[in-house]
């Protein structure tokens, strides 16, 4: 069981460059999470997803597209990147609200993108 | 929209104080309360967390402790040692139901800093 896993672990872009950040989770979780982590803002929602085939728009969604064609999967683009995107980006999972109690939220190991 | 505000941004403490985080929020429909720890370099991992039903929660050195009316929360580490240093980040959502999704609103963190 590996829980929440992204690919790549670092990634150095120039501006304008495209790139996709895979998130994978192997616990069966309905609901998907993208954030950013910049330095003295805490983590910042940028899209979700709470089902195969759905994705919304959370806190920071410009300059991101986000796409669940698969229900252990959640990919996180960046079409043309800019400086402003620098930063760590981390996936989260869990279950939806229902019969389990459980609602914490399971982290990924983050991917650090620099953008020059 | 949800706000939670954090304090203090940096806390240093000897082994063996305690030691107490303070964050406000202003969505009274928040009823999740998290706290999560990350260590430099890793993802955030929850330690604590506590439900709006419940007015304290404890786990062996840590407590956290919730007021609805004044709609504040706190992170309570008691006999601290070095390996509690790390960023130290508080949570909110609502997870009864509806358009919220479990998604979470974060503090800025805080740096506590256990010194042996």
């Amino acid at each position: 069981n590996a829980g929440v896993t992204q690919t790549p672990k670092f990634r150095v872009l120039k501006t304008g460059q495209s790139m996709t950040l895979l998130c994978a989770q192997d616990m069966n979780h309905e609901y998907m999470y993208w954030y950013r982590q910049d330095p003295g803002m805490g983590l910042r929602l940028i899209h979700y997803s709470v089902g195969e085939g759905t994705t919304a728009k959370g806190e920071v969604p410009d300059g991101y597209n986000v796409s669940r064609l698969k229900k252990q999967n959640f990919l996180l683009g960046l079409e043309s990147a800019a400086p402003s995107q620098t930063s760590v980006y981390f996936c989260a999972s869990r279950k939806a609200p229902g019969t389990s109690a459980l609602l914490e939220q399971y982290f990924g190991p983050g991917t650090r993108l620099t953008v020059t | 929209g949800e706000n939670v505000e954090q304090h203090p941004s940096t806390l240093s403490v000897q082994e063996g104080d305690s030691a107490v985080i303070k964050c406000t929020y202003s969505d009274s429909a928040s009823n999740y309360f998290p706290w999560y720890k990350q260590e430099l370099g890793k993802r955030p991992q929850l330690i604590i967390d506590i439900r709006s039903n419940v007015g304290e929660k404890k786990d062996q050195r840590i407590a956290v402790t919730l007021n609805k009316t004044a709609k504040h929360f706190s992170l309570h580490i008691t006999e601290t040692q070095p390996e509690d240093s790390a960023v130290y980040f508080c949570a909110q959502t609502n997870n009864a139901g509806g358009t919220s999704y479990g998604k979470l609103t974060f503090g800025q963190g805080t740096i506590l800093t256990v010194h042996p």
